[in-house]
């Protein structure tokens, strides 16, 4: 079936530091792929999306590139914030159409000054 | 009012108490869902509607209870709960129908169950 893996934390980094959160998917057909991210007391917001293999899905900063040879969509920044700390998500909804979507375990993100 | 909104925000019961969770979307989607967020879990989907109708049921315990009077609203009843029923619940909602539907989330009502 589908399903999400992704990285598990807790993360902690410096400010201005490279950030990378894996995530690695299995999936029948041609899934959509997103990141969303929870800041502390909030729902979880939509950061940034591919729907297609190579589609690279860019916001805030972030990046995460679709890659089907490998069933990864790895969230990058160059240069974190501590503005960014929060639970990031990896999402997969499945090409079938359906409404559904697959969660990851989340990973915490925190920066310091 | 935009977006998803959910009330309440912090919701505090006894295990026989009867409250309801609500959940109002004014974003014209078609599809309403509820997620259970535990600590250290992963994000748990409980129930989904379509155009009103309920498409999932992940195996939920009777003693949640959902209702979908329209696209724009979305209710779950709480009756009896368990201590381990304690949770951040969240709300989202969808465009529905076939094709990509990338879901939007209420802030969540965090419930305590004592």
């Amino acid at each position: 079936g589908d399903s999400v893996t992704q990285m598990e934390g807790p993360v902690t980094l410096s400010e201005e530091a490279c950030l990378t959160i894996n995530c690695t998917y299995t999936a029948t057909g041609y899934p959509s792929l997103f990141w969303y991210v929870q800041y502390p007391g909030e729902g979880l917001q939509l950061l940034l999306k591919a729907t297609k293999a190579d589609d690279k899905g860019s916001n805030k900063g972030f990046e995460a590139t679709y890659r089907k040879e490998t069933t990864s969509f790895h969230l990058e920044k160059g240069s974190v914030q501590v503005s960014d700390s929060a639970v990031y998500f990896c999402a997969l909804a499945p090409g079938t159409g359906a409404n559904n979507l697959f969660f990851g375990t989340g990973t915490r993100l925190t920066v310091i000054p | 009012e935009t977006g998803v909104t959910q009330t309440p925000r912090h919701l505090v019961m006894g295990m026989t108490n009867k409250k309801s969770l609500k959940c109002e979307q004014h974003l014209g989607h078609n599809a309403m869902y509820w997620y259970k967020q535990s600590a250290k879990k992963p994000l748990e989907l409980m129930f989904v509607y379509n155009f009103k109708e309920q498409t999932e049921n992940n195996s939920v315990p009777s003693r949640f209870s959902p209702e979908c009077p329209n696209s724009s609203h979305l209710f779950l009843h709480l009756h009896t709960l368990q201590p381990e029923d304690s949770a951040l619940y969240l709300c989202a909602s969808s465009p529905g129908g076939a094709g990509l539907n990338e879901q939007f989330f209420g802030p969540g009502t965090r419930l305590t169950v004592l």
